[in-house]
């Protein structure tokens, strides 16, 4: 079975510029998890969707992050305008949304904004 | 509120040590604890699960039992391999109802030599 897939898995850019962050999670599952991992901050959570509804978002850094989920089988991150600070790896789960159930990770997309 | 604490890394080793990762946790209710392990460049792939107090969960020479009495799941291997060196997370389920969201702990970097 294939697992969550991201694009990019690379992405270097300048600042200012908008990034687009794109993931697929894995088929049948109703749960949707962006996070952000850095060497400062660790793992964070930005949002969390259920059934394409996003729940939870209090994790989002500031307005120029943005999330959508159009239907179950896709779901992006965008961040507009980039900056240095948003340099970091951002991971995409999914889970099959049953209470308790383990997350499971794409390889996330290595980001660095020059 | 839920949260997960665990021993701060880096843990180094010799090849054929015995390990042990400790995690604890605070959580209202009945969670479900994860152990996730994340080698360089990847992202987060679920290592083991235990699902309610005494379980045991065990994965690739790997096991955790979810002891109640004490709030800990701590991680244990009777012999590393060099090929071990990862992030090792401990998390648990939020056991709040409706919810899929996963509590992470900060991560222990685990270094095996020869």
């Amino acid at each position: 079975d294939a697992g969550v897939i991201q694009s990019p898995r690379h992405e270097v850019t300048e600042m200012g510029q908008e990034v687009t962050l794109r993931c697929k999670p894995i088929s049948g599952h109703n749960s949707l998890f962006w996070y952000r991992q850095t060497m400062m901050r660790g793992l964070e959570l930005l949002i969390y969707f259920n059934n394409n509804v996003p729940i939870d978002d209090s994790g989002m850094p500031e307005d120029r992050f943005s999330a959508k989920m159009p239907n179950a089988s896709f779901s992006t991150l965008k961040i507009q305008p980039s900056e240095p600070r948003d340099s970091a790896v951002y991971f995409c789960a999914s889970c099959a949304g049953q209470g308790g159930q383990p997350q499971h990770f794409g390889d996330g997309t290595r980001l660095s904004i020059l | 509120g839920n949260s997960v604490t665990q021993m701060e890394g880096p843990v180094t080793l010799s090849e054929e040590a015995f390990l042990t990762i400790n995690c604890t946790y605070t959580a209202t209710g009945y969670p479900s604890l994860f152990w996730y392990v994340q080698y360089p460049g990847e992202g987060l792939q679920l290592l083991l699960k235990a699902t309610k107090a005494d379980d045991k969960g065990s994965n690739k020479g790997f096991e955790a039992t979810y002891r109640k009495e004490t709030t800990s799941f701590h991680l244990e291997k009777g012999s590393v391999q060099v090929s071990d060196s990862a992030v090792y997370f401990c998390a648990l389920s939020d056991p709040r109802r409706n919810t899929d969201k996963l509590i992470f702990g900060t991560g222990t970097r685990l270094q095996v030599f020869p």
